[in-house]
């Protein structure tokens, strides 16, 4: 059974579309993270959840909005899409301090 | 803000042999976390190894160790017995002790390639 799960695995767009990727974890994790990689392999905290609540919002343009549900899931949620949104965006999980465990990314390309 | 420098941008290794990938952060926290966390081709995020700050002991995972100068700020992370499975990107991470500030900051990433 997979910890961390994003669907879909890969991306393709339009410029000013709108897309959502979805996060599930099995774990029982209270927190949850998106992050993106961009095409340097550079990896940045976009957001993070606990418990339903927003607590980390990295200077990340008003197009992304995440969304969670429940404690389970966090979906990100994109508008109007451009060329620099394409990335990889990794969903990720933990118990309080302890290890984040990853998905196995969804890639995004916007043409 | 804390920040996380890995300096070698590539490095490669002999089958077998022993490397070394450099990560020095910089943070005026005292109570943190380090990690080495890998990512081959599949783009899948690994743990290799993880690090409390008030541990003295240096963390062991098999083959992969670390060595953790609090002073100097360096977290290396040591592979011994090198093998083909072991080629990726590696990146070094750290992340605070504080609540609500669990996120990773993340080195450039080190892309280790093994010789054969």
């Amino acid at each position: 059974d997979t910890a961390v799960s994003q669907t879909p695995k890969y991306l393709v767009t339009q410029m000013g579309n709108d897309k959502s990727i979805k996060c599930e974890q099995n774990l029982g994790h209270d927190t949850m993270y998106w992050y993106k990689q961009d095409s340097k392999k550079f990896l940045k905290i976009m957001f993070s959840y606990n418990n339903k609540e927003l607590i980390i919002n990295e200077t990340v343009p008003n197009r992304f909005s995440p969304k969670s549900p429940d404690k389970a899931h966090l979906n990100l949620h994109i508008n109007s899409l451009e060329l620099g949104d394409s990335a990889v965006y990794f969903c990720a999980s933990s118990q309080a301090k302890n290890i984040q465990y990853f998905g196995a990314g969804t890639r995004l390309s916007v043409l | 803000a804390q920040t996380v420098t890995q300096s070698q941008p590539e490095m490669s290794v002999q089958e077998a042999e022993t490397v070394t990938l450099s990560c020095t952060y910089d943070t005026s926290e005292s109570d943190y976390y380090l990690f080495w966390y890998k990512q081959p081709p599949s783009r899948q995020m690994i743990l290799v190894i993880r690090q409390e700050a008030y541990k003295q002991q240096n963390a062991t995972e098999n083959r992969f160790s670390v060595n953790f100068q609090k002073a100097a700020k360096s977290f290396s992370l040591k592979i011994s017995d090198s093998q083909l499975g072991d080629a990726a990107m590696y990146f070094c991470a750290y992340r605070s002790g504080n609540f609500g500030n669990e996120k990773l900051t993340f080195g450039t990433g080190t892309r280790l390639t093994i010789i054969p």
